[in-house]
């Protein structure tokens, strides 16, 4: 089945710096992904939605300046959290649907950020 | 809007005991349904799905059944595992392939 990575899977940073988590398609093109937050012993929140070519579309409450999205190829997606605090310490995860929106979409294994 | 509604967890059973999850949901159209697995520190597994109504997905002696006539995806399973143990999620996909998640249900099974 089709196959999405996620780099790195753990990072530990001081408050104040900026953190790029790669989120790829290995062996399919995705023009679209999607990047979720999900905080300890909860459901996925969706942040926004990646477009290969154009801007991310971001759910309401999300803040585009905070958590810069870039989708620079059919197969790469990146989700920069600047200027991180520890608030947003968190387990941040992506996906990307397969050909049909009636399908199943293909997560990552998440990236597990810690700011301290 | 989309919704969905899951059973509080967690849910603890014993080895070999019988699994009911429930889900209910609320959408405009004809949306697909899933449940999808996470084991801890990992990332979602799709689990089983279905895309129209009466349909039944299964995957790994897990079964759920499109109802829509109750509006409800229940997930069961005739006889758990330990390695079942996990958190399970109900969702369903709208428009532009958006997925509407549910809270989740964590599952505990003991020996």
């Amino acid at each position: 089945g089709a196959v999405v990575s996620q780099h790195p899977s753990w990072v530990i940073c001081k408050s104040g710096t900026s953190v790029k988590i790669e989120c790829r398609s290995l062996d399919f093109q995705a023009t679209t992904m999607f990047w979720y937050r999900q905080f300890p012993k909860q459901s996925l929140m969706l942040m926004a939605t990646s477009n290969e070519g154009s801007k991310a579309t971001y759910e309401q409450g999300v803040e585009k300046d905070k958590f810069l999205i870039n989708h620079a190829s059919l197969t790469l997606s990146t989700l920069t959290v600047t200027s991180a605090h520890p608030e947003d310490s968190s387990f941040y995860i992506c996906s990307a649907p397969s050909a049909s929106a009636r399908e199943a979409q293909y997560f990552g294994p998440g990236t597990r950020l810690l700011v301290l | 809007g989309n919704s969905v509604t899951q059973m509080e967890g967690p849910v603890t059973l014993s080895e070999e005991a019988f699994l009911t999850i429930n889900c209910t949901y609320t959408a405009t159209g004809y949306p697909s349904l899933f449940w999808y697995v996470q084991y801890p520190g990992e990332g979602l597994q799709l689990l089983l799905k279905a895309t129209k109504a009466d349909d039944k997905g299964s995957n790994k002696g897990f079964e759920a059944t499109y109802r829509k006539e109750t509006t409800s995806f229940h997930l069961e399973k005739g006889s758990v595992q330990v390695s079942d143990s996990a958190v399970y999620f109900c969702a369903l996909t709208g428009t532009a392939s958006k997925l509407t998640f549910g809270t989740g249900t964590r599952l505990q099974v003991t020996l």
